[in-house]
């Protein structure tokens, strides 16, 4: 059974940092592309950053780009998601997901970051 | 970056078809494929249609998509209560200043 876990959130204020993780079970972790979605409370999905199977492609939204890193654990098939400079903005639930492109098949439950002073 | 539209909302009777459109551009839905996600209160969201018009295991065929140039439909018929959701259309946008995912901002569904 595929399984994608989130942890790492929590209450930060502005202007700090945060390292989500997502620990995935059930397949062959180097073998998939990665992303993390966010959900601001009451609104839509946005995508935040993908990585790829090797971890040679990398790419973000802009309104996180220069903020967040993401990278990949591949010997302990796990993803992370590093938050600097948080913003209030940058309250929401994240999702780990499976996929590629915009073809996201598995996702976690999510991890709640809220940025509030 | 660009955007994808979709109505804020929509609603049907049970039994009824209902269509929710996302309407994309050149580099996103014009130049790559479309997936729909289902998501429930609380829930995570669902792959509901990928590439266009396939569905995953599990999907029931009550629902379908469709595209057409730089616009995506997702088609619901035989309308149930349990259909009550929140839909989002998804595609990769390779503009120059890309690329990216965009998500449209979601389609509330109701069923009256």
């Amino acid at each position: 059974e595929v399984q994608l876990v989130e942890s790492g959130g929590g209450l930060v204020k502005p202007g700090e940092s945060l390292r989500l993780t997502c620990e995935v079970s059930g397949f062959v972790f180097t073998s998939y592309s990665l992303a993390w979605v966010r959900q601001a409370p009451g609104k839509g999905l946005e995508w935040v950053s993908s990585i790829s199977s090797s971890g040679g492609y990398i790419y973000y939204a802009d309104s996180v780009k220069g903020r967040f890193t993401i990278s990949r654990d591949n010997a302990n098939n796990s993803l992370h998601l590093e938050m600097n400079s948080l913003r209030a903005e940058d309250t929401a639930q994240y999702f780990c997901t499976r996929g590629d492109y915009s073809k996201f098949l598995f996702w976690g439950q999510g991890t709640l970051v809220t940025v509030s002073s | 970056q660009s955007v994808l539209t979709q109505p804020p909302s929509a609603s049907g009777t049970p039994g009824q078809r209902v269509t929710i459109s996302c309407s994309g551009g050149d580099s996103n839905i014009g130049s790559n494929t479309v997936n729909w996600y289902q998501q429930l209160p609380g829930m995570a969201p669902k792959l509901l249609i990928y590439t266009n018009n396939q569905r995953p295991s599990g999907v029931p065929d009550r629902f379908s998509g469709s595209k057409s140039g730089s616009s995506a439909s997702l088609a619901i018929s035989g309308l149930q209560s349990e259909d009550e959701a929140d839909y989002y259309c998804a595609a990769w946008d390779d503009s120059l200043s890309g690329p990216y995912v965009l998500f449209g901002g979601g389609t509330k569904l109701t069923v009256l």
